[in-house]
């Protein structure tokens, strides 16, 4: 159990430009979710995986924002045109998905910094 | 929109005492998880403590242990014989009909020697 890594820890961008992040989730883990964590705040929910499948997307999750788990291996969340309000921690998390609302393992996140 | 609140934006406890974090929330479910979260100074988010909402018994979790109070909506973490390595940022959070967590803003507990 090599718990779920995140690629990259820190990412500093201009505003407009695009930015990709990965996630490694554990490797049995069925269940995969994207948050956004931001100052002072705790993580705010953005999408879910099962499998390859993303089944639920919440509003925050704009047109600029597109996220992928192709092979319902890792998964790569992507924002386009990014903008300063972006700025947060993005934090990825894994299930086994065998059942409803079990323990999550959290990676350290990516922070991402748009100036 | 289903909401948690944390009305404890800070705490202290001395080592070896006890303290109780403070969580409410609001929720339409009839059957819904709660969680308490632990975030220590830049690693990784763990759980502490999960609560079936349907299950009366207060979860437990060595030191850790909660005060579910459902009529109240109440869910508040008690930390015995704090220790030094539980100083961290604590989340109330609560599921809702998917997947999705709702967190609170956090407490931030610090642990004195």
């Amino acid at each position: 159990d090599t718990g779920v890594s995140q690629d990259p820890r820190h990412k500093i961008t201009k505003r407009g430009q695009n930015v990709t992040f990965r996630c490694d989730p554990i490797s049995e883990h069925n269940r995969l979710y994207w948050y956004r964590q931001t100052l002072g705040q705790g993580p705010e929910f953005l999408t879910y995986f099962q499998n390859e499948a993303q089944l639920e997307k919440s509003r925050l999750l704009s047109d600029r924002f597109s996220a992928e788990r192709p092979k319902g291996s890792f998964s790569t969340l992507e924002i386009q045109r990014t903008e300063q309000g972006d700025s947060a921690m993005y934090l990825c998390a894994s299930d086994l998905g065998t059942g409803r609302n079990e323990k999550l393992f959290f990676g350290s996140g990516t922070q991402l910094s748009v100036l | 929109a289903q909401t948690v609140t944390q009305s404890q934006p800070e705490m202290s406890v001395q080592e070896a005492e006890t303290v109780t974090l403070s969580c409410t929330y609001d929720t339409s479910e009839s059957n819904y998880y709660l969680f308490w979260y632990k975030q220590p100074p830049s690693r990784q988010m763990i759980l502490v403590i999960r609560q079936e909402a349907y299950k009366q018994q207060n979860a437990t979790e060595n030191r850790f242990s909660v005060n579910f109070q459902k009529a109240a909506k109440s869910f508040s973490l008690k930390i015995s014989d704090s220790q030094l390595g539980d100083t961290a940022m604590y989340f109330c959070a609560s599921s809702n009909s998917g997947y999705a967590l709702n967190f609170g803003k956090g407490t931030s507990l610090l642990v004195t020697p």
